[in-house]
């Protein structure tokens, strides 16, 4: 069956590190994925979405990776700040399927 | 309104009774999605709507959850005869919707969710 993982752990760094999150699955073949930040109380926003022909992509201070031999994404935040403290979501989706399935998520805390 | 709207924001209901959850979705996005997160979990898919097709219902849990969606707009997810384990956020999301059926690319827009207590 299709299985999302991500690192259930919480994951504590220090203010301006690098945070990098861990998204991984099996028996898909996404042709995209998405990554979402939610906050406690409130809905996923989206943040990124990289496609399977995509190694790579930037949005200011934020990096996702795409590697579909390993089959996983990796989700970076650079000069990381305690306002990126929240928890972090991959969805990995086929191109014919009309469901978004969302991994558990990792919370993330940004220390000063 | 700019966003997804969802009502009511929390509902406390006893055992046995029946909730109806209302998600009022972007103008315009004609895919809507009726999503469940419990404590500490990550979202379980519930059902899905794309403007006039037959909705994918395989996520709802049990013939106690039904959804509506009138018009192509508002939805209104209904559980009846609850029960405890039903006591979770319900997250609506909407999107522009598909092409020749395929999901779009694009993101979901979430609401705030409605956090249902049933005691």
């Amino acid at each position: 069956s299709q299985k999302i993982e991500q690192n259930s752990e919480a994951l504590n760094i220090q203010e301006g590190k690098t945070a990098t999150l861990t998204c991984n699955y099996t028996n898909y073949s996404p042709a995209y994925l998405q990554w979402y930040r939610q906050d406690p109380g409130r809905g996923p926003v989206f943040l990124l979405l990289i496609r399977e022909n995509e190694k790579e992509k930037r949005k200011e201070r934020l990096k996702v990776t795409f590697d579909t031999t390993l089959k996983q994404s990796l989700f970076h935040i650079t000069a990381s700040q305690p306002a990126d403290s929240a928890t972090y979501l991959c969805a990995p989706v086929t191109g014919g399927g009309n469901k978004l399935t969302f991994g558990t998520g990792t919370q993330l805390k940004v220390e000063l | 309104g700019a966003g997804v709207s969802q009502s009511p924001s929390n509902k406390v209901t006893e055992k046995g009774k029946d909730v109806e959850l209302r998600c009022d979705p972007i103008s315009g996005h004609t895919a809507l999605y009726w999503y469940r997160q419990s404590l500490g979990q990550g979202l379980e898919f519930l059902i899905y709507f794309q403007g006039n097709s037959a909705p994918d219902k395989s996520g709802l849990p049990s013939d106690r959850f039904s959804a509506e969606r009138t018009g192509g707009s508002v939805s209104t997810l209904t559980i009846q005869r609850t029960q405890q384990e039903d006591s979770a956020v319900y997250l609506c999301a909407s999107t522009p919707g598909t092409h020749s059926g395929r999901l779009n690319t694009g993101e979901l827009f979430f609401g705030e969710g409605s956090r249902l207590t049933v005691l």
